[in-house]
């Protein structure tokens, strides 16, 4: 499968646990996006790199998320001290031009 | 501030049929569009894209049209199958040549095709 994956698939963590994810784009792709998505919305966009520049963050990312992709590869999402609010789909994207594909998403419960 | 809506949050087709669901933008400066499907558990499914110097693309299946004067954004699906049950979300994106990538969505409509 060459799309985009992201691991864990889900995460069930208690309240002030610190949690990361993984995305690993599509090999050629050098855009990478990261979503949340709450039930019964749409992806909210958190933040974006191109290779290993963060170039966007979203007024949703807080102080207690942080994302990197050191390589240019793949990236790591962060949220430290999670809340309950944390609690969604965090959903990874990559792209080469405008189109942008999504991989399964990481399904995040904050106990 | 900038927003992308639909017009129903639920919709149910006879399997056979075309369905068509609906999409209201806001922001004129939007210049390229996107359709997702979304099934239960997976992550958004790319199904087609359309810039703003276009009024219409056709896929396998699928047409998007663009009406930019009433900034309205529409996907038709041709003879319905059971497996185009999910939700279809629109994405708008502002400055897509490079400059802003953020893709902005509406809540979703949730397409069900009846057998």
């Amino acid at each position: 499968d060459t799309g985009v994956s992201q691991n864990p698939r889900h995460k069930i963590t208690k309240r002030g646990q610190n949690v990361t994810f993984r995305c690993d784009p599509i090999s050629e792709h050098n855009r990478l996006y990261w979503y949340r998505q709450t039930l019964g919305q749409g992806p909210e966009f958190l933040t974006y790199f191109q290779n290993e520049a963060q170039l966007e963050k979203s007024r949703l990312l807080s102080d207690r998320f942080s994302a990197e992709r050191p390589k240019g590869s793949f990236s790591t999402l962060e949220i430290q001290r999670t809340e309950q609010g944390d609690s969604a789909m965090y959903l990874c994207a990559s792209s080469l031009t405008e189109e942008q594909y999504f991989g399964p998403g990481t399904r995040l419960t904050v106990t | 501030g900038e927003s992308v809506g639909l017009h129903l949050p639920t919709l149910s087709v006879q399997e056979g049929d075309n369905s068509i669901i609906n999409c209201a933008y806001s922001n004129s400066a939007s210049d390229y569009f996107i359709w997702y499907k979304q099934e239960s558990g997976k992550g958004p499914q790319f199904i087609i894209d359309i810039r703003s110097n276009m009024d219409k693309r056709q896929g396998q299946r699928v047409t998007v049209l663009l009406n930019k004067t009433v900034k309205h954004l529409s996907l038709q699906i041709a003879a319905t199958q059971p497996g185009d049950s999910a939700v279809y979300f629109c994405a708008e994106n502002i400055g897509s040549n490079f400059g802003n990538e953020k893709l902005t969505f509406g809540t979703g409509t949730r397409l069900t095709i009846i057998p």
